[in-house]
């Protein structure tokens, strides 16, 4: 298997313009998680999807930030507009059930950079 | 309320010697912990993990971990470090019963030649 596959790998951008994240989970997995990492603010858990339904998104920050996942195989977080502030590393990760004990596989992450 | 801490936020030591990296948690309710890695402009990378039996659990690259439910710690370890394990480490609690990890602030391991 590839594992978790994301695109782009980096992303610079200048504020006010619209971001799209694209992330394709392991084959198999039903839960997908996105993750944003920042040196202040280390690991946060923007979303989290399971069976392609968003199940918790309190980790979005703004309106500005929104995530689908139309099927089991591909998933997007888009910014709009951006803003210097959301520069950061977000990772998509997927795992194979819902619940703690199982372990999250993380893609390479999307540096992303708004100028 | 459920809580990581990893007290150290880097670690240097020298090839070859042993190193632990501490990791405690804080949570009401019965947990699984994870160790991960995270090389340079890589994604994260399991370890190793604690769900339940053993409180040993070794994991790859010769890392283990020892779960301490009375100290609330699961202290990474290994005996002797290659200038290769120079990585962040992250420790995740996660609750039994939920989806969400709860990530430490990691600890950079930077090893001496």
């Amino acid at each position: 298997d590839a594992g978790v596959i994301q695109s782009p790998r980096h992303e610079v951008t200048e504020m006010g313009q619209e971001v799209t994240l694209r992330c394709k989970p392991i084959s198999g997995h039903n839960s997908l998680f996105w993750y944003r990492q920042t040196m202040m603010r280390g690991l946060e858990l923007l979303i989290y999807f399971n069976n392609n339904v968003p199940i918790d998104d309190s980790g979005m920050p703004e309106d500005r930030f929104s995530a689908k996942m139309p099927n089991a195989s591909f998933s997007t977080l888009k910014i709009q507009p951006s803003e210097p502030r959301d520069s950061a590393v977000y990772f998509c990760a997927s795992s194979s059930l819902a619940g703690g004990y199982n372990e999250q596989f993380f893609g390479p992450g999307t540096r992303l950079t708004v100028l | 309320a459920q809580s990581v801490t990893q007290l150290d936020s880097q670690v240097p030591v020298f090839e070859e010697a042993p190193v632990e990296l501490r990791c405690n948690y804080s949570s009401s309710v019965s947990v699984y912990l994870f160790w991960y890695v995270q090389y340079p402009n890589q994604g994260l990378q399991l370890l190793l993990k604690y769900l339940s039996g053993s409180t040993l659990v070794k994991g790859i690259n010769g890392f283990e971990a020892e779960f301490n439910k009375s100290q609330t710690s699961f202290h990474l370890r290994k005996p002797s470090v290659h200038i290769s394990d120079t990585a962040e480490y992250f420790c995740a609690l996660g609750p039994s019963g939920t989806y969400k990890y709860i990530f430490g602030t990691g600890t950079r391991l930077k090893v001496l030649a």
